[in-house]
């Protein structure tokens, strides 16, 4: 069974462009979270949505939004880019929420680079 | 609020060596714990996890773990490293709520020396 799928893998972005990232999460899995990955914050979660409605979010500037569509498949946006904003982002998906569906499943990343 | 303190950001073997990656946790409830493993231009691969059935874990390529609630602990451990494990290692915890997140170590970056 295919695992996640991060479109595309690598990004370069000026200064105050925008930018959408793409998540297709495992077959029948409806949870999406997103992660931002640099070596001075290490992993930090971003957002994670579930049945198209976002159910918690990290501690990121509005800049930063995601969404989720029917098909489970997730988009993330960063607008007006900065430089701290190069990273890799990292999607993840689970089957579903609660106590039986606490795996996660990553998938390769999109390697974000604004110059 | 939780949070996760991984001691040691390198941490070098010797092939054949005993491999032990702390891992100490902060968390107001009962947590889910989580140890992943990143290659290089790679996301994180799930090694194991605890989900407060047995204390010791066993998860993929020889690695285990074992719940400490005492000491709030969950040390990754395989007795005998090999080359393929260099990688970066990372510890996470997460609390059983409605919406989860992962709270993540800062990573530890395994060598293996030949």
């Amino acid at each position: 069974k295919a695992g996640v799928t991060q479109t595309p893998r690598y990004l370069i972005k000026t200064r105050g462009q925008q930018v959408t990232l793409s998540c297709s999460p495992i077959s029948g899995h409806r949870s999406v979270s997103w992660y931002q990955q640099t070596p001075g914050q290490g992993l930090q979660f971003l957002f994670e949505y579930f049945s198209e409605t976002q159910r918690n979010k990290g501690n990121f500037p509005g800049r930063f939004s995601g969404r989720q569509f029917s098909n489970s498949r997730s988009e993330m946006n960063v607008s007006t880019l900065e430089l701290g904003d190069s990273a890799l982002y990292l999607c993840a998906s689970r089957f579903g929420q609660g106590a039986m569906n606490t795996e996660a499943f990553f998938g390769q990343g999109t390697r974000l680079t604004v110059v | 609020a939780q949070s996760v303190t991984q001691l040691g950001s390198h941490v070098s073997v010797s092939e054949g060596a005993l491999v032990l990656l702390r891992c100490n946790y902060s968390s107001s409830v009962p947590p889910y714990l989580f140890w992943y493993v990143q290659y290089p231009n790679q996301g994180l691969q799930l090694l194991l996890k605890y989900t407060s059935a047995a204390t010791l874990v066993k998860g993929i390529n020889g690695f285990e773990a074992e719940f400490k609630k005492s000491e709030t602990s969950f040390h990754l451990t395989k007795p005998s490293a090999h080359m393929s494990d260099a990688a970066e290692y990372f510890c996470a915890v997460s609390e059983v709520q409605g919406a989860q997140k992962l709270v993540f170590g800062q990573g530890t970056r395994l060598t293996i020396n030949p």
